[in-house]
């Protein structure tokens, strides 16, 4: 079945203790990226990939990293994480060019920084 | 500053009422636009992309169309399981490739 897959699902952590969220698609897209998705404020983007070895910031690039060393993978890493990046997390893949494809989007990673 | 604006927020219809939902943009050269459905605590789910204007796509009670300006995402006669958050995306964003702008979102609510 084609899928995004991303773990864990949920996290509860305490501030500054380094996190990686995992993301990985078995489509074959080059293109991924990661959102962020709080009440009032919708779907921001955090940093995308055109392919492996790219990735550019999105609009709230700020307190994250990310790599993307394999074509199907492309976690999000928080070196030190604070409690406003409490938030639900989608990580997202498409074909190509996201403003040519579908993209496809993970269950969701529901995180909380305590 | 570029943005997608959706409208209205929260929608309440009876089963069978038709409505139609906005989404406006201030992006100049729009190569795309997107419709998604999100259902509470999932991922976004792919609707459909319009790329040009007086172009309509339909899926079931949905037709979105795009003008110049805005997209309606048009439901007719719609029934409690299109209750979700419908969000509209345009890539435009700033001129920059993969950069991809949602708007906040029309919750969508269907009362049998």
């Amino acid at each position: 079945e084609a899928q995004v897959t991303q773990n864990p699902r949920y996290l509860i952590t305490v501030t500054g203790k380094k996190l990686t969220v995992t993301c990985s698609q078995n489509m074959n897209h080059e293109y991924m990226s990661w959102y962020r998705q709080d009440p009032g404020l919708g779907l921001r983007q955090i940093y995308y990939s055109m392919n492996v070895e790219v990735t550019d910031k999105g609009d709230v690039p700020e307190g994250y990293k990310v790599s993307r060393k394999e074509k199907r993978n492309f976690p999000l890493i928080l070196e030190s994480p604070s409690p406003n990046q409490t938030s639900l997390y989608f990580c997202a893949s498409s074909l190509r060019d996201r403003g040519a494809d579908t993209q496809y989007f993970g269950p969701g990673t529901r995180l909380t920084v305590l | 500053e570029d943005q997608v604006t959706q409208s209205p927020e929260a929608l309440r219809l009876q089963e069978g009422e038709s409505s139609s939902l906005n989404c406006s943009y201030t992006v100049s050269g729009l190569r795309g636009l997107f419709w998604y459905r999100q259902d509470p605590g999932k991922g976004p789910e792919f609707l459909f992309t319009l790329y040009s204007a007086g172009e309509e796509k339909e899926k079931e009670r949905l037709k979105a169309t795009l003008t110049k300006k805005e997209s309606f995402l048009h439901i007719t006669a719609p029934k409690p399981e299109d209750s979700a958050t419908y969000l509209c995306a345009d890539p435009s964003h700033g001129g920059s490739q993969g950069n991809l702008i949602f708007g906040k979102g029309t919750k969508l609510s269907v009362k049998p």
